[in-house]
């Protein structure tokens, strides 16, 4: 199936400094990615959706100024974490996905973010 | 709003026994559902869907699910467990048409195959 990768892995940051996560699709173009954030044992919470061109739409409860989004082109979005603080501490995933005939999300190995 | 419901946190099975993991949904249209499995250090993996049709629904690595509009569930399973099926079992609500839609996803189901 389709490939997703998220880069980087893992990182650690201080507390006031910005951390950009990057999710491409490596083959196939995505016109609408995802980001998600995962905190422990628990599930899945969106947090905003990312259409190519144009502006991401967020979820409620979600501050569009601490995380940025960006969708420049069909096999890349970023996440940006602004001014990150302990509690932006998680574990975030992106998904894209590919219209084509099967209509899937595929997601990607996610990104563990600790901010210090 | 739609929400997803996987009343089992844990669940522990013996290799080659058969498993089932329950999944219950509120949405007020017909739903699109899903179950996706996530193992350590890699994403989440679409095991199969169901948007109409058959209410029985076959899945990759032997899975299949069942579709009960009567009891709003979606339980997954599986007639012969693999120490390899070991992992987090996610099922999923979409909104809306196709899987581009939002998701919103179960709490997960861990899953432990004994030898």
């Amino acid at each position: 199936g389709a490939v997703v990768s998220q880069h980087p892995s893992w990182v650690i940051c201080k507390s006031g400094t910005s951390v950009k996560i990057e999710c491409r699709s490596l083959d196939f173009q995505a016109t609408t990615m995802f980001w998600y954030r995962q905190f422990p044992k628990q599930s899945l919470m969106l947090m905003a959706t990312s259409n190519e061109g144009s502006k991401a739409t967020y979820e409620q409860g979600v501050e569009k100024d601490k995380f940025l989004i960006n969708h420049a082109s069909l096999t890349l979005s970023t996440l940006t974490v602004t001014s990150a603080h302990p509690e932006d501490s998680s574990f975030y995933i992106c998904s894209a996905r590919d219209a084509g005939l099967t209509d899937t999300q595929y997601f990607g190995p996610g990104t563990r973010l600790t901010v210090l | 709003a739609q929400s997803v419901t996987q009343p089992d946190i844990h669940i522990t099975v013996s290799e080659g026994a058969s498993l089932e993991l329950r999944c219950n949904y509120s949405y007020g249209a017909t739903p699109y559902l899903f179950w996706y499995v996530q193992s350590p250090g890699q994403g989440l993996q679409l095991l199969l869907k169901y948007f109409s049709g058959d209410t029985l629904v076959q899945g990759i690595k032997g899975f299949e699910a069942e579709f009960k509009r009567s009891q709003s569930s979606f339980n997954l399973r599986k007639p012969s467990v693999h120490w390899s099926d070991a992992a987090e079992y996610f099922c999923a609500v979409g909104e809306g048409t196709g899987t581009a839609s939002k998701l919103t996803f179960g709490t997960g189901t861990r899953l432990q195959v004994t030898l």
